[in-house]
């Protein structure tokens, strides 16, 4: 099994939608969370961390459920300008920063 | 967020040259360096891990005589491709981070052509 796993898509979905990705991790140990985008043939950017309580960001929500580990991403009312590969990101170490990069959900907004 | 510079953003060269790419953090401190790899249409996967002044730790697979790091300071560290080839072709991206963050920045990347 993986220690970070997405799926990988495309979610193609139409103006206006609401998707959700999700991504599951296999330490119980791990410390943070975190979504990043990746828009293509481009570094990938920091979306938004991921805390225990939930937390949203515009049209943006974050969730993490720790009893299932897995962490999830939900996107409302979807722009062409989402389009991205979204990266789901777990730091594994203890009191050290350990990323572990899933392999990347792509969405695709389409008019 | 940080400011990462990386330079050059994109190199064409010739098999059996080497390649540096440089990778400034300008306005924080990084006391470790990670530098990926990305394939097209893969993921981003880790070649080594550096802290200032330590040799990088490698990932399995990488190897550490020809991928040359070095993270002399806290601001700059670099990556040499040594007799570089054609599989070598990728887009490398730095990501330097600061102890005691819990946030993760990424140069702009170098895209590297191998002819």
């Amino acid at each position: 099994r993986k220690e970070v796993e997405q799926d990988p898509g495309p979610f193609n979905v139409p103006e206006g939608a609401t998707v959700a990705f999700n991504c599951t991790y296999s330490n119980s140990a791990s410390q943070s969370f975190f979504w990043y985008r990746q828009d293509c043939r481009k570094e990938p950017k920091l979306l938004m961390s991921v805390y225990s309580s939930g937390n949203e960001d515009g049209r943006f929500t974050a969730q993490l459920n720790r009893a299932s580990q897995y962490i999830s991403l939900l996107i409302r009312d979807s722009k062409l300008s989402d389009s991205a590969t979204y990266l789901c990101v777990v730091n594994m170490g203890g009191g050290s920063y350990i990323p572990t990069f899933g392999r990347g959900t792509s969405l695709i907004v389409h008019p | 967020g940080a400011v990462v510079s990386q330079h050059p953003s994109r190199v064409i060269c010739k098999s059996g040259t080497s390649v540096k790419i440089e990778c400034r953090s300008l306005d924080f401190q990084a006391t470790t360096m990670f530098w990926y790899r990305q394939f097209p249409k893969q993921s981003l996967m880790l070649m080594a891990t550096s802290n200032e002044g330590s040799k990088a730790t490698y990932e399995q697979g990488v190897e550490k005589d020809k991928f040359l790091i070095n993270h002399a300071s806290l601001t700059l560290s670099t990556l040499t491709v040594t007799s570089a080839h054609p599989e070598d072709s990728s887009f490398y991206i730095c990501s330097p981070f600061q102890s005691g963050s819990d946030t993760q920045y990424f140069g702009p990347g170098t895209r590297l052509t191998v002819l």
